[in-house]
């Protein structure tokens, strides 16, 4: 298994261009999470999908948009990019189910975005 | 606002010693609680999770939860070289079927000297 993967890994913009960062896993988790990473930071949730067709805001969803049209593929897309953008994302994927345990979360190698 | 709040260190110790890494939250309903290893550069990788008061070991690692005092913490005994990176703890309010929603601290970052 390639696990999760994300393309590009390194992307400068200029402000006010768009782009979107590809996010895929290959082991069937029905959820899969955004992250932003500033520098010296935790990780902030950007969005969030449990399942084909569902998404939801997690806690910094301002300037960005997603998708879930697959099981495997989540991307996302910023629109007009803005400095404040500037970041290190990850993406990450994870198998719930209703028993109540937790699944561990497996995060890809993550996408470094500098907005000029 | 949940907060998860972490020392940014950097915290040194001497290669064989008890690295201790500390982390307190705000919401009294959390229920689980996480610490992740991130080597710089690199994406957070899980090393250990506590759902109940008490200590749980895991190899060099133990992961400590005081739920009354709303803290968890992380010691790692006969630290290593390799061990230095930045450990970020992380907490889920409960698990929900609207997703497992992970709240990071800001990391503490460990250095460990040869």
């Amino acid at each position: 298994n390639a696990g999760v993967t994300q393309t590009p890994k390194f992307r400068i913009l200029k402000i006010g261009q768009s782009m979107t960062l590809q996010c895929a896993q290959d082991m069937n988790h029905n959820y899969m999470y955004w992250y932003r990473q500033d520098p010296g930071m935790g990780l902030k949730l950007i969005y969030y999908s449990v399942g084909a067709g569902i998404t939801d805001k997690g806690e910094v969803p301002n300037g960005y948009n997603v998708s879930r049209s697959t099981t495997e593929d989540f991307p996302l897309r910023l629109e007009l990019a803005a400095p404040s953008q500037t970041s290190v994302y990850f993406c990450a994927s994870s198998y719930s189910n209703t028993g109540g345990s937790y699944n561990e979360q497996f995060f890809g190698p993550g996408t470094r975005l500098t907005v000029l | 606002q949940k907060e998860v709040e972490q020392n940014s260190g950097p915290l040194s110790v001497p290669e064989g010693a008890i690295a201790s890494l500390n982390c307190t939250y705000s919401d009294r309903g959390s229920q689980s609680f996480f610490w992740y290893r991130q080597y710089s550069g690199k994406s957070p990788e899980l090393i250990m999770f506590i759902y109940s008061n008490g200590d749980k070991e895991d190899g060099r690692f133990t992961a400590q939860l005081n739920k009354a005092s709303q803290y968890v913490s992380l010691l790692i005994r006969d630290s290593q070289p390799s061990d230095s990176a930045t450990y970020l703890c992380a907490v889920i309010e409960e698990k929900k079927s609207s997703g497992d929603k992970l709240t990071f601290g800001t990391g503490t970052r460990l250095a460990v000297r040869p």
